[in-house]
């Protein structure tokens, strides 16, 4: 079963919240990672975790923070954001970081910041 | 330039036709291609994936890769409604998922 689950799927916040969101897959994957997508836009990579380690931090603002307490589970703590993080929020995992596998999308978290 | 180049569209055919999409792309060292297909407001879904040049069919839907053209593309035999989605190619060298460079996808419709 390929599956990747993310939580929530809608979520509205103020520019002075906290929130987090969350992403799990049981495929035993080592490779897990956050996207952003804007409306009509292809995603665009933020952060890669590779064997719960954070591998690539694509030059993200720091009011995003990524967290992996397990090679199943990725959070993304969101603080102080802009109107602008208004996206489509994805996450990602495959077999490995370096190998070939296919790259597996979950639903997606679509965020609303007021 | 941009490194992966995908007709955006619009795109609208009649339910039954075939669909042709297609990238074009510029970095020779691109060996791994994806299709994934996007409903509206949803995740990517992984559709087709296949390893430097050849075919690969899976049901309704052929990938066709020409390394030499630099050219990929997804074929629809049968058309459907329900295909009516965003098609994005992505491809990347070998080595690192990160260097998964996306088309900018092509909207298509599908019409019953």
């Amino acid at each position: 079963d390929t599956e990747v689950t993310q939580t929530p799927k809608h979520l509205v916040m103020g520019m002075t919240n906290k929130k987090s969101l969350k992403c799990e897959q049981h495929m035993g994957h080592r490779a897990m990672y956050w996207y952003k997508q804007k409306a009509k836009k292809p995603p665009e990579l933020m952060f890669v975790y590779s064997y719960e380690k954070l591998s690539i931090n694509e030059s993200v603002p720091s009011r995003f923070s990524p967290e992996c307490p397990n090679s199943s589970l990725l959070n993304l703590h969101l603080h102080a954001l802009q109107p602008e993080d208004s996206a489509l929020y994805l996450c990602a995992s495959s077999e490995g970081y370096s190998n070939t596998g296919e790259l597996f999308f979950g639903e997606g978290s679509r965020l609303t910041v007021l | 330039q941009k490194e992966v180049e995908q007709d955006p569209g619009p795109l609208s055919v009649p339910e039954g036709a075939i669909v042709s999409l297609n990238c074009t792309y510029s970095n020779s060292a691109f060996q791994y291609f994806m299709w994934y297909r996007q409903y509206s407001r949803k995740g990517p879904e992984l559709l087709m994936y296949t390893y430097s040049s050849g075919n690969k069919e899976d049901g309704r839907f052929t990938a066709q890769v020409d390394k030499s053209s630099k050219y990929i593309s997804l074929f629809i035999r049968d058309s459907q409604p329900s295909d009516s989605a965003t098609y994005l190619c992505a491809m990347r060298a070998s080595g690192s998922a990160r260097q998964l460079t996306f088309g900018s996808g092509t909207q298509l419709t599908v019409l019953p």
